[in-house]
């Protein structure tokens, strides 16, 4: 079972709205928090990293939260445009072993016209 | 390079055939790493280098799978006797210093493996 779940699974919205990602994780021991940008057909890029004393952290439009007792994420994209039309993948890191990362399954943002 | 390379971009290979893929990673990284993205899911950890040395390989799902780094620079993944289940895209990461911590991990744009 997944131990990264993130919500929705998919969503459209017009250019120019605002719209916000879930990350829901049960990874433990938590050492940060991850998301990427994937384009289709490109390699994950990496929006913002937070360890577990951040709340907020923030890329340009893209605005991350994190609750560690929650144990839940957000991403918030502000004032969409078309080119926000990627995979939004939500990655967990564990201070155990060497660091291994949890991926989520990624939502899927399309940002129409 | 400017960031890391991953060749070949497609590969369709044959029931059983034996292919490998190569990943340049960022000159002077010391970790790589490759992961495994079926279609709509997030990446798999495969396995992870420091330098040469292979630290954890617990992510392969079979003995047909095996990479190696050789010179602590240049990966390839090797997959024997192809299965239809193999289809997917194979992505590489390299990091500056080792895996923990916030060390970012730099992803190469995937090699997209088709099985017939």
């Amino acid at each position: 079972k997944n131990q990264v779940e993130q919500s929705p699974q998919s969503l459209i919205i017009l250019e120019g709205k605002n719209c916000t990602l879930q990350c829901n994780y049960t990874v433990s021991p938590f050492s940060n928090l991850r998301w990427y940008k994937q384009d289709t057909g490109r390699g994950p890029v990496s929006l913002t990293i937070m360890t577990f004393s951040e709340n907020t952290k923030s890329n340009g439009r893209y605005t991350a939260t994190l609750d560690a007792d929650t144990k839940q994420s957000s991403l918030h994209i502000t004032a969409s445009q078309l080119s926000d039309s990627a995979s939004y993948i939500c990655v967990v890191m564990t201070t155990d072993s060497w660091g291994k990362l949890q991926f989520g399954a990624g939502t899927q943002v399309v940002v129409t016209p | 390079g400017a960031g890391v390379s991953q060749s070949p971009r497609y590969k369709v290979a044959k029931r059983g055939q034996d292919v490998a893929l190569r990943c340049d990673p960022i000159s002077g990284h010391v970790s790589l790493f490759w992961y495994q993205q079926a279609l709509g899911q997030g990446p798999e950890f495969l396995t992870y280098f420091q330098n040469e040395a292979q630290l954890d390989k617990s992510g392969l799902p079979s003995d047909r799978f095996f990479a190696e780094r050789p010179e602590g620079s240049v990966s390839t993944l090797k997959i024997q006797r192809t299965q239809q289940e193999d289809s997917a895209v194979y992505l590489c990461a390299s990091s500056l210093v080792g895996g923990m911590g916030i060390n970012e991990q730099f992803f190469g744009p995937g090699t997209r493996l088709t099985v017939l």
